[in-house]
């Protein structure tokens, strides 16, 4: 199984401020990696999948970088909204999630 | 859209039932696959299985007590878990995602709580 692993565990940010979000996987899973934002009591939205590509209706501030067994996701200019946990997957062998990075404002 | 449905409460050793329908898309659309998600309290979330063009595909963990299966006639598909524990206890999503190579999940139910307990 490939272990996927994100840090920090929780990020403190100010509104406007910059966000970098790590992820990385035990073996490469080359640009199969999705990125997710999950807000209490609600289902995860899809932000990035392919490593970079932003999904349908994401604000332009998510990018998503990376390959192989590296990837990060950097939020621009940190929104209210954008708190919450975001969970990396891979999906290169089977599917499995991160445990979570959790963004506090 | 879709929608989770099943019991809330499960005993310890039995077998977990939840359904999901599906409006909007076509179930046997070759261009996605339905997949079960589970977040345990306060945990990550976890892939439980996905079916494709009528074939399941489970986690190692857990195939051994799954089955999953897709119904045509109402749109919708059905995850079965069997023996189940207190470690099962968790919200249960079921969630849209693309063909074998494109398994990430842009369409997800609002979730539904299944608690283990006698």
């Amino acid at each position: 199984e490939i272990v996927m692993t994100q840090s920090p565990a929780t990020l403190s940010v100010s509104p406007g401020e910059r966000a970098t979000l790590s992820c990385r996987a035990s073996q490469g899973v080359s640009s199969n990696l999705a990125w997710y934002h999950q807000k209490p009591g609600q289902a995860p939205r899809l932000l990035i999948y392919g490593a970079s590509t932003r999904a349908t209706g994401v604000p332009a501030r998510f990018t998503g970088s990376g390959s192989g067994t590296e990837f990060t996701l950097t939020i621009s200019s940190l929104q209210s909204e954008d708190f919450g946990l975001y969970y990396c997957q891979q999906y290169n062998n089977w599917q499995t999630f991160g445990q979570g990075t959790k963004v506090e404002i | 859209q879709l929608q989770e449905s099943g019991p809330g409460l499960v005993k310890p050793s039995e077998t977990l039932s939840l359904t999901c329908s599906v409006s909007g898309d076509s179930i046997t659309s070759s261009r996605y696959s339905w997949g079960w998600v589970r977040q345990a309290p306060g945990k990550g979330l976890e892939w439980i299985g996905s079916v494709y063009s009528g074939r399941p595909y489970a986690t190692p963990s857990l195939r051994s007590r799954i089955a999953m299966s897709v119904d045509t006639s109402n749109n919708q598909f059905s995850l079965k878990l069997k023996s189940v524990t207190a470690a099962d206890t968790a919200v249960y999503y079921c969630a849209r995602s693309g063909g074998l190579a494109d398994w990430y999940f842009d369409l997800w139910g609002r979730g539904a709580l299944v608690s283990v307990s006698s």
